[in-house]
């Protein structure tokens, strides 16, 4: 997984709460991106950002938000809008290369 | 909007055997890549074929790409129970993201 981090491992929430998946990476590349995989499915797009202070909606932004504050740093917060959110989220870096660098991801659950 | 299409969904093989793996899209691309995921785990890239390329090899990881026919394949030779993950592809249409289709999970049986 490189120098990606997410954290934490698994989350669990209760209905109407919002929290907060982090996602760290010490290897200075500018893309970064949030994709959420359901049980037997591939990955959906929910975020992502070429550069600090900048992001772009994926397919499926709502009940998400993201910041991106420092380079390093592109955290998710799951929002209560968010009305399925039991998932696994996995954060994803890109350098100048074409592919994607993943982090272990955060399982997270509904209550 | 998932555009690729892996086939098979699932595949089970005995050690040694190889795995033959499809992918389908449906808009032109730039590049496809080959993704292998471990069981809840994160993604890990295998290979990544451009559009102007036919047939790329990777130690025992081959893959071919057909733009005409909008497919490509991943044959893993020599399979072994190692191997045995879930595997992704993805494609790149110029726009800075992937899309990736549902996978095919693989079994390999010691």
């Amino acid at each position: 997984d490189g120098g990606i981090t997410q954290s934490p491992k698994y989350l669990f929430r209760k209905e109407g709460q919002n929290v907060t998946l982090s996602c760290e990476q010490n290897l200075n590349h500018d893309a970064m991106y949030w994709y959420r995989q359901d049980p037997g499915q591939g990955l959906r797009l929910i975020y992502y950002s070429q550069i600090v202070n900048d992001f772009q909606k994926g397919d499926i932004a709502e009940g998400y938000s993201v910041s991106r504050e420092k380079k390093e740093s592109f955290p998710l917060t799951v929002t209560s809008a968010q009305k399925n959110p039991t998932a696994f989220y996995l954060c994803a870096v890109k350098s100048g290369t074409v592919y994607q660098y993943f982090g272990p991801g955060t399982r997270l659950t509904v209550l | 909007s998932q555009q690729g299409e892996e086939d098979p969904q699932a595949l089970s093989i005995q050690e040694g055997e190889n795995a033959t793996m499809n992918c389908s899209y449906k808009t032109s691309i730039n590049n496809l890549q080959w993704y292998r995921q471990n069981s809840g785990r994160g993604l890990v890239h295998l290979i990544l074929i451009r559009s102007n390329e036919r047939e790329k090899h990777s130690g025992r990881l081959r893959v071919t790409l057909d733009t005409s026919k909008k497919s490509s394949s991943l044959l893993i030779t020599a399979s072994r129970a190692a191997d045995t993950a879930s595997y992704f592809c993805a494609t790149e249409g110029g726009s800075e993201k992937l899309v990736f289709g549902k996978g095919t999970k693989l079994t390999v049986n010691p």
